[in-house]
C-alpha cells in the first residue's frame, strides 16, 4: 500500500538557519509529489509539487525540494527560515494509476526561535 | 475571488445529533474532497467526488455521508454513528484526471458535546 511517512513530528530550528523537513514515500512508479503547509487552524496551502523533470523544485516562500528515485525522498529545504515560517508542513503523493486521490504524511510542526 | 468556503467556522453539537457541514467552491473543479485532521494524524480521507451525482469512500468514510448533486456544493454530513466526530474537517478540491494539486478551504472545527 502506499504511504507518506514524515519522521519529524516536531522540529524547532532558529530564525535564520537553514531548514531541512524530510519526507519519505512508497509508489511503485514515478509518483507526483507535493508539499503543503498550514497554519494553525486554517486549510493548507501548496509550497510546490513536483511531477516530472528536474529534480530540484522550486516553490513558494523561499523553498525548495529535492526529488531523489534512489531514496524514496522528497525533502523540503529553506535556506533561513524567518519566524513567519513557524507552522505545519505536510508532504503528499498522489495515488498511482489515480490522478484523484493523495496520500498525506502526518506532519511536521515547525518552531522557530528568535 | 475564486476558492472554496466552509461553513460554519465553528460548529457544536450535541451527542446523537447529525450535522451537516458545507463546502462550495467556485474554481470550476470537478473533484472534491473531504478530510479529517486530527493532532499528529495528518489528513485521513473520509470522501471524495471526481464527478457529480458520483462519490467514492476514503479510508474512514464510516459514519459520515456525502451529495454530490451540484458541481460546486459537495456537503459533509456527520452522523450519530461517528463513535469520535470532534475534529478539524477539511475540504477541497482539484481539476480532476490531471496532475494538479487540491485546492483546500479555510475548514470547520466540529465539537461535539
Amino acid at each position: 500500500a502506499q504511504s507518506v511517512t514524515q519522521p519529524d513530528i516536531h522540529i524547532t530550528v532558529s530564525e535564520g538557519a537553514s531548514l531541512e523537513l524530510r519526507c519519505n514515500y512508497s509508489y511503485g512508479a514515478t509518483p507526483y509529489l507535493f508539499w503543503y503547509v498550514q497554519s494553525p487552524g486554517q486549510g493548507l496551502q501548496l509550497l510546490l509539487k513536483y511531477f516530472s523533470g528536474d529534480t530540484l523544485v522550486q516553490g513558494i516562500k523561499g523553498f525548495e525540494a529535492e526529488f531523489k528515485r534512489s531514496q524514496s525522498s522528497f525533502n523540503l529545504r529553506k535556506p533561513s527560515v524567518h519566524w513567519s515560517d513557524a507552522a505545519e508542513y505536510f508532504c503528499a503523493v498522489g495515488a498511482q494509476g489515480n490522478f484523484n486521490k493523495f496520500y498525506f504524511g502526518s506532519g511536521t510542526k515547525l518552531n522557530v526561535k528568535p | 475571488d475564486g476558492g472554496i468556503t466552509q461553513s460554519p467556522k465553528y460548529l457544536f453539537r450535541k451527542e446523537g445529533q447529525n450535522v451537516t457541514l458545507s463546502c462550495e467552491q467556485n474554481l470550476n473543479h470537478d473533484a472534491m474532497y473531504w478530510y479529517r485532521q486530527d493532532p499528529g494524524q495528518g489528513l485521513r480521507l473520509i470522501y471524495y467526488s471526481q464527478i457529480v451525482n458520483d462519490f467514492q469512500k476514503g479510508d474512514i468514510a464510516e459514519g459520515y455521508s456525502v451529495s454530490r448533486e451540484k458541481k460546486e456544493s459537495f456537503p459533509l454530513t456527520v452522523t450519530s454513528a461517528q463513535k469520535n466526530p470532534t475534529a478539524f474537517y477539511l475540504c477541497a478540491s482539484k481539476q480532476a484526471n490531471s496532475y494538479n494539486e487540491q485546492f483546500f478551504g479555510p475548514g470547520t472545527r466540529l465539537t461535539v458535546l
